[in-house]
């Protein structure tokens, strides 16, 4: 059974910087593209890029760019996100999400809440 | 890049049936098939009900049905039953940036 596997929660204060990571499993990786969606309190979804699991090529969301990266492990079978300079917006729950096809994201992790807050 | 735009809410009664819109422009839900939906459950993550417009994934009820008409794209749940009370959100891919997108969702009501 396919699987995504993210840590549960963070906690990080004003200005600081989160990694949050995304164990995937029973399905081969370097396939796919991993892509990284967040989900604030009581709000909709927002996608914020993508890294191309197989060579690290990546493409960032307009309202993300410059202060997110996203990387992968091929050999640990693991992608990362990494936003910086964090405020209260950013509080929100992030998702990693396989797709299968443009715009077609069929597995999704868990979550992470990330909260933000001093 | 701008949400794609939906009903912020609809409801219907067990057995009826019910249609979500997702309205963008050409350069995403009118410009070409890769229009996807998701339902999305109080506290879950959510889940592909629809992609390709109007494709199922296995072990979805053929209950949902997709369709797309122009840059408007459309859910259909039909025989509402109460455990399709949830959240539900459009996706669309824009072909120029590779971007994605997600309308800012619908919340179904079944009275």
């Amino acid at each position: 059974q396919v699987q995504l596997v993210q840590p549960g929660a963070e906690v990080r204060e004003p200005g600081a910087s989160v990694k949050v990571s995304c164990k995937s499993s029973e399905f081969t990786f370097t396939d796919y593209h991993i892509h990284w969606v967040r989900q604030a309190p009581g709000q909709g979804l927002e996608w914020m890029g993508w890294v191309n699991a197989k060579n690290g090529d990546t493409n960032y969301a307009q309202n993300f760019r410059g202060r997110v990266t996203m990387t992968r492990d091929t050999s640990i079978n693991t992608a990362d996100m990494e936003l910086a300079r964090l405020t209260s917006d950013d509080t929100a729950v992030y998702y990693c999400v396989r797709s299968s096809g443009w715009s077609k994201f069929d597995y999704w992790g868990q979550g992470s809440l990330v909260t933000v807050s001093s | 890049q701008s949400a794609l735009t939906q009903p912020a809410s609809v409801s219907g009664s067990p057995g009826q049936s019910i249609t979500i819109s997702c309205t963008g422009t050409s350069s995403d839900v009118g410009g070409h098939n890769y229009v996807s939906w998701y339902q999305q459950h109080p506290g879950k993550a959510p889940k592909l009900i629809i992609y390709g417009v109007s494709n199922r994934p296995s072990g979805v009820s053929n209950r949902f049905s997709g369709s797309k008409s122009g840059n408007t794209a459309s859910l259909t749940i039909s025989g509402l039953q109460a455990e399709d009370e949830a959240d539900y959100y459009c996706s669309a891919y824009t072909i120029s940036s590779a971007f994605d997108v997600f309308g800012g969702g619908t919340k179904l009501t079944v009275l």
